[in-house]
């Protein structure tokens, strides 16, 4: 079975300074992983995914993670927080070859960032 | 186009109305599916539709039926439902048969039953 766990219900980071969104994850074999943002009311929006290859992957609105299969981690970062990126991130995962079965979310982490 | 469009926005209704919730998607993805989510917490799957073929029913109650009457349009029809239900429903879309692809979703609809 696959999960994905995220240890941080909340993070607070001050505007300008580098922000991490924590994901470790559990899946037999090299998994797809993804990373979603979530505003208030909002649907989710894909920010970037890992498949293979290169183990930092560059995403949208200036994120970027970093697979690390040792630790079991696909951790979200930003080098320079923005107020607008306070919102709801969820990483997900699928295990290759699984077709279009869904993603499974982890719980979901609150990130505010201070102005 | 890269848009997953979700009808009503918002919709309040009584617990013994029907009412249905819809899905269009433009992207030529054969796959698709509804979740609900509640406050905080990530999505729950309820659906999941493969060429038009419901593939996967997590278990939901009878009150929510699906429905794809083709491969760009999915909806959710309600009936007797309770507060508990209360919720962001949100639709999404892939391609099918290949994990490593991406979910597209709708911004949703939040359904309050009163």
């Amino acid at each position: 079975a696959q999960s994905v766990a995220q240890p941080e219900d909340q993070v607070n980071v001050a505007e300008g300074n580098p922000l991490t969104v924590k994901c470790t994850y559990s899946v037999s074999g090299n998994p797809y992983l993804f990373w979603y943002v979530q505003y208030p009311n909002r649907g989710l929006q894909f920010l970037l995914k890992y498949i293979t290859g290169d183990n930092l992957v560059k995403g949208s609105y200036g994120f970027e993670a970093e697979f690390n299969k040792s630790q079991t981690s696909f951790h979200l970062k930003k080098p320079s927080a923005l107020v607008s990126d306070s919102a709801l991130y969820f990483c997900a995962v699928r295990a290759p070859d699984s077709g279009n079965t869904p993603l499974v979310f982890g719980k979901g982490t609150r990130l505010s960032v201070i102005a | 186009d890269t848009e997953v469009t979700q009808t009503p926005k918002h919709l309040v209704m009584g617990m013994t109305n029907k009412k249905s919730l819809k899905c269009e998607q433009h992207m030529g993805h054969r796959a698709m599916y509804w979740y609900k989510q509640k406050a905080k917490k990530p999505p729950e799957l309820m659906f999941v539709y493969s060429y038009e073929k419901l593939s996967i029913n997590e278990s939901v109650p009878s009150r929510f039926s699906p429905e794809c009457p083709n491969s760009s349009l999915l909806n959710l029809h309600l009936h007797a439902l309770q507060p508990e239900d209360s919720a962001l429903y949100l639709c999404a879309s892939s391609q099918v048969g290949q994990s490593r692809n991406e979910a597209f979703f709708g911004q949703g609809t939040r359904l309050t039953v009163v």
